[in-house]
């Protein structure tokens, strides 16, 4: 099972900054088939990005992901205060498994 | 449009069995592979599984093998997952999810509302 590693945890910016959120998987991610989901409390998951760096349907850009292999980034290059909210890489070649999270608070 | 609608909240004893189901509307139900999710309080995301809708086929995350069953109806456009042997940690929200486009391999772009499933004697 490839394990998928989110750092870090929690990131603490302003409206306005740029937020970068690593994941980082066990061993490599076929086809780049990795996922980056933005969750709200209460609400279901939102695809944001998919296939590494494709944004999905409606998504601004100021979402951005990149990475391949091991080593994959999602950043958002001028958090808007709707922004702050959890967010999740997931991959989704190899069977599925999602990272832990990294919480984007308000600092 | 696209819909997933779930049913509604369940509050099971730790031992019993919970079916919770996915009403698909908007799309051909058979043509996109179904996954269900769960997310315990406070905690991250837990993949379960998939069926495919076509065949039936299913794929479970080891976690769950041996305690988890994904069914179909297609007559109805509704998928199922039963949990069996409940605990008090198996509390969480279920979701089912459903692919960007067909495929296997395909991330989750539609979600349904999410299932409440508390487990406590």
């Amino acid at each position: 099972e490839i394990v998928l590693t989110q750092s870090p945890g929690t990131l603490s910016l302003s409206p306005g900054e740029r937020a970068t959120l690593s994941c980082r998987a066990s061993q490599s991610v076929s086809s780049s088939y990795l996922a980056w989901y933005q969750q709200k409390p209460g609400q279901a998951p939102r695809l944001l990005i998919y296939g590494a760096s494709s944004r999905a349907t409606g998504i601004p850009d100021r979402f951005s992901g990149s990475g391949s292999g091991t080593d994959f980034t999602l950043t958002i290059s001028r958090l808007e205060a709707e922004d702050f909210a959890v967010y999740y890489c997931q991959q989704y070649g190899s069977s599925r498994t999602f990272g832990p999270g990294t919480k984007v608070d308000i600092k | 449009q696209v819909q997933l609608v779930q049913s509604g909240a369940e509050v099971k004893k730790p031992g019993a069995s919970v079916k919770v189901s996915c009403k698909a509307s908007g799309y051909t139900f058979t043509g996109y592979y179904l996954q269900w999710v769960r997310q315990a309080p406070g905690q991250g995301l837990e993949w379960m599984g998939w069926i495919n809708p076509n065949s039936g086929g299913t794929n479970y995350a080891h976690k769950f093998q041996g305690r988890v069953t994904m069914t179909r109806d297609t007559s109805i456009s509704t998928a199922y997952m039963e949990l069996n042997r409940l605990r008090s940690d198996d509390t969480a929200v279920y979701y089912c999810a459903r692919g960007s486009s067909s495929g296997r391999a395909v991330a989750n772009l539609y979600w349904g509302q999410g299932t409440l499933v508390t487990v406590s004697s």
